[in-house]
């Protein structure tokens, strides 16, 4: 049972270019998020997904696409990355997206756009 | 909008020590709270939270926080620290019409000295 899982662990991008970062989770859950996390600004989320088939956009949505391939994967995608994009990316998950359920994160991934 | 404040940005103690971080977030309605710690090179992890009961809630590790409604807050406590206790702490909230939506403050970096 690996829980939230994330890949990759570090890239570095230079400006316009795009990439997709993966995450998955194998606990059966629901709901999954996506954050960025900046120093002395905490985690803000950037989408989410209720449940498979859904999206929604959170705090910080702009520059970014998601998909939710499937129940397990939920990918964020940056079509043209640009410096202000540099940050920790966490992805996370909770069983059915309640607001009072324990939201379980991956190990992030760290993004550097030159 | 709705917004969560930590108030202090590093905390240093020695061990032993008691500890009480603070936690305010501006938001009316009812809500749901939270504490997650980020140990070093962990993944980030759920300490507390309350939706509901007892304002006084207990945690992993020793750890409790008190949901004061009137003052909009959940200061988190340990009555003595240990260098294992070194971490970032992250406050959230989530409002009842918000699905699984959490705010984060921007974090609190404890230092415990051995």
């Amino acid at each position: 049972n690996a829980g939230v899982t994330q890949t990759p662990k570090f890239q570095v991008l230079k400006t316009g270019q795009s990439m997709t970062l993966q995450c998955a989770q194998d606990m059966n859950h629901n709901s999954m998020y996506w954050y960025r996390q900046d120093p002395g600004m905490g985690l803000r989320l950037i989408y989410y997904s209720a449940s498979e088939g859904t999206t929604d956009k959170g705090e910080v949505p702009n520059g970014y696409n998601v998909s939710r391939l499937n129940k397990r994967e939920f990918s964020l995608r940056l079509e043209s990355a640009a410096p202000s994009q540099t940050s920790v990316y966490f992805c996370a998950s909770s069983t059915s997206g309640q607001g009072w359920e324990t939201q379980y994160f991956g190990p992030g991934t760290r993004l550097l756009v030159l | 909008a709705q917004s969560v404040s930590q108030h202090n940005h590093h905390v240093i103690l020695s061990e032993a020590a008691s500890l009480e971080l603070g936690c305010n977030y501006s938001y009316g309605g009812t809500v749901n709270l939270f504490w997650y710690v980020q140990y070093p090179g962990q993944h980030l992890q759920l300490l507390l939270k309350y939706f509901s009961g007892d304002p006084l809630v207990k945690g992993i590790k020793g750890f409790e926080a008190e949901f004061i409604k009137s003052k909009f807050s959940f200061n988190l406590r340990k009555p003595s620290v240990q260098w294992s206790d070194t971490a970032e702490y992250f406050c959230a909230v989530n409002a009842h019409n918000q699905g699984g939506k959490l705010i984060f403050g921007q974090g609190t970096e404890l230092s415990v000295k051995p």
